[in-house]
């Protein structure tokens, strides 16, 4: 079975400064994909940042990127010129290629972001 | 285009009743997921379903349950309700079953039994 795990319940970040937000997971797949997520205090959760294993070059959004190491299975999210609106909960979700689990995201227990002005 | 959306958006209920969460998804998508959310357990795989068809099952209980229209629109419910079933109940649309497709969530349902 799969598992993601974040052990960093809680950060703070200055506001324009850069923080990184730490996932790893276990899998024994070769091909899967991984996700950052964000959900705001409003509770709609939103996609951020997606990247596909098969792929060596890390994924970039903007002020987002992940520093993805598949031999390590890890994958952190770096936030750079961190904004107020940043603050939310973030959750690290990876879901297998193909099989009969396409839809079933597997979620970590989520890192609570605070940006501070 | 119109998000997802869910209905009721809070909802109280006792112990032993049931209850009915509805999801519409995006236009034209055709995959829906549900998830809850807790405190304690985070975010948990209910199910999928696509095309009216389940094709997927988390490890929850008989007493829950989903379905899905041919709209796309998707149901799903609870029975005898516990305590333990107060949650943000969260469904989320994709285009299709595959992996690649970003899913969207709606805002959820908040749920709690009384």
């Amino acid at each position: 079975a799969q598992t993601v795990t974040q052990s960093q319940p809680e950060m703070s970040v200055q506001e324009a400064e850069t923080v990184t937000l730490s996932c790893t997971y276990d899998t024994s797949e070769s091909n899967y994909y991984l996700f950052w997520y964000k959900q705001p205090p409003s509770r709609q959760m939103i996609l951020v940042i997606r990247q596909e294993a098969y792929k060596q070059q890390n994924a970039t959004e903007n002020r987002f990127s992940v520093n993805f190491q598949k031999a390590a299975k890890s994958f952190s999210l770096k936030i750079s010129d961190s904004q107020l609106g940043d603050t939310a909960m973030y959750f690290c979700a990876f879901m297998r290629a193909y099989g009969g689990s396409q839809g079933n995201l597997i979620f970590g227990k989520g890192t609570k972001l605070s940006v501070k002005p | 285009k119109a998000g997802v959306t869910q209905t009721p958006r809070y909802l109280i209920k006792t112990r032993g009743q049931q209850v009915t969460l509805s999801c519409s998804p995006i236009s034209g998508h055709r995959s829906v997921s549900w998830y809850q959310q807790t405190p304690g357990q985070g975010l948990q795989f209910l199910f999928e379903y696509f095309s009216e068809t389940q094709r997927n099952k988390g490890n929850f209980p008989g007493r829950f349950s989903g379905r899905q229209f041919s709209n796309s629109r998707s149901e799903m419910n609870v029975s005898t309700l516990e305590l333990g079933d107060s949650a943000l109940y969260l469904c989320a649309s994709s285009l299709s079953a595959s992996s690649y497709n970003e899913q969207f969530f709606g805002p959820g349902t908040r749920l709690t039994v009384l």
